[in-house]
């Protein structure tokens, strides 16, 4: 199995604090990605990053930011948490360019 | 926007019977990935088709890639409850890992 972890795995937190997901690797893979599920929308991503310090907004990814400050850590932030992303989230890895990606087990958020 | 579109979003079929699901967009694919995922946990790969036209077969499962490479199928021969799980298709256009699309998925329930 790929090395990666997510933490925390299931929060609950109320609207408009701050929320932070961090997703860790141990590959080396330059690739890194967050993806959020929801019933009815299946995967969507929100950011990814191609390497240290470089990222790209995905399909959704208004109210939320990310870090890469190094290979190994991929940070997501919720500024301000909405019922509306009450989700489970995914961060997902993978080698160069067209490799398959290999994902965390998932954190379950939940905004009050 | 591209999109990927799965068929059937449910399928509730008995032990051994056979079953096909469809994965189609009107946008040309660089490659097409199939994942499996149970309840729980994050999607984990199964093949990634790159050829228009390629077959490739995992046991009991049989993946094709349409010859113009905006479609996929995968078909299980005899299933088994152990083939229960949700089903995903992903595309990358544009040759680029940021372009990877998810399909909404097939829900499978294999009944003993």
């Amino acid at each position: 199995d790929a090395g990666i972890t997510q933490s925390p795995r299931h929060k609950v937190t109320e609207t408009g604090t701050p929320v932070t997901l961090r997703c860790h690797q141990t590959e080396n893979h330059r690739y890194m990605y967050w993806y959020r599920q929801d019933p009815g929308h299946g995967l969507r991503l929100i950011h990814y990053s191609y390497g240290v310090k470089d990222t790209d907004k995905g399909e959704v990814s208004d109210g939320y930011s990310v870090s890469r400050s190094k290979t190994e850590d991929f940070l997501l932030t919720l500024e301000s948490a909405t019922s509306s992303q009450t989700s489970v989230y995914f961060c997902a890895i993978s080698p160069p360019a067209g490799g398959a990606l290999f994902f965390g087990e998932g954190s379950r958020l939940t905004v009050l | 926007t591209q999109l990927l579109e799965q068929s059937p979003q449910f399928l509730s079929i008995q032990e051994g019977e056979n079953l096909t699901v469809y994965c189609n967009s009107s946008s040309v694919f660089s490659s097409l990935q199939w994942y499996r995922q149970e309840p729980g946990e994050g999607p984990v790969l199964l093949v990634t088709v790159v050829t228009g036209g390629e077959v490739k077969k995992l046991k009991r499962l049989t993946f094709q890639f349409g010859d113009a490479r905006k479609d996929s199928s995968l078909h299980i021969t005899a299933a088994q409850p152990g083939d229960t799980g949700l089903y995903l298709c992903a595309g990358i256009y544009g040759g680029s890992q940021g372009n990877l699309i998810f399909g909404k998925g097939t829900k499978l329930s294999v009944k003993p």
